[in-house]
């Protein structure tokens, strides 16, 4: 199976930049998503990273070193809607594709 | 196009009940995923079936079980009803899991299951 770690929280202030990290061991490994889910709400896809490097998306963005077994989410120009928890997948082809998921960072975002 | 819908939204059962949850897929989608989450554990993946066959399966005791029909759509079920059941069940879709791509899921907003 797949070891994810993530940090538990983190909070930030409106407008500042915060990255979280993500950490995993997999056998096959065959992409990382992220997730962002507002408490109550659906996780929502945000991003996906398969390759080496980053990936930008307006103000957010997800890097990923294969060789390190690493990916952060970064968000930039905080706002007060960015307060949820951010979830990290990985795919594991060795395991039938299967998603497996961290525990999830709750961010939250102070005036 | 129409999102993931799942039903009910909300359901109270008590120990040793059987429970039925129901998911639809956004349509094109043939992947479904059912996944268990707890503040404790996070998100627990159940299993994912693709064109009627249970593709997947995570490490789940036999009560649970799941389904899906030739429409796509997809049914989980879990019997004998534990205290620790009690949970966020999410469905999700996606195009196709297999063989990678950035096929990412699409989630239900899930059925909030509390067993007394």
């Amino acid at each position: 199976g797949q070891n994810i770690d993530q940090p538990t929280e983190m909070t930030a202030t409106e407008g500042a930049i915060v990255q979280i990290n993500c950490t995993y061991q997999t056998s096959g490994f065959n992409g990382l998503f992220w997730y962002q889910q507002h408490a109550g709400e659906a996780p929502t896809f945000l991003s996906y990273n398969v390759l080496d490097g980053l990936e930008e998306k307006g103000r957010f963005s997800s890097f990923l070193s294969r060789s390190k077994g690493y990916s952060y989410l970064l968000l930039k120009e905080l706002q007060m809607k960015d307060s949820a928890s951010y979830l990290c997948a990985v795919r594991d082809f060795a395991h039938d594709y299967k998603l497996s998921f961290g525990a999830g960072t709750t961010v939250t975002v102070r005036a | 196009k129409a999102g993931v819908t799942q039903t009910p939204r909300y359901l109270i059962k008590t120990r040793g009940q059987q429970v039925t949850l129901s998911c639809s897929p956004i349509s094109g989608h043939r992947s479904v995923s059912w996944y268990q989450q707890t503040p404790g554990q996070g998100l627990q993946f159940l299993f994912e079936y693709f064109s009627e066959t249970q593709r997947n399966k995570g490490n789940f005791p036999g009560r649970f079980s799941g389904r899906q029909f030739s429409n796509s759509r997809s049914e989980m079920n879990v019997s004998t009803l534990e205290l620790g059941d009690s949970a966020l069940y999410l469905c999700a879709s996606s195009l196709d899991g297999v063989g990678g791509g950035s096929y990412e899921q699409y989630f239900g907003p899930g059925t909030r299951l509390t067993v007394t």
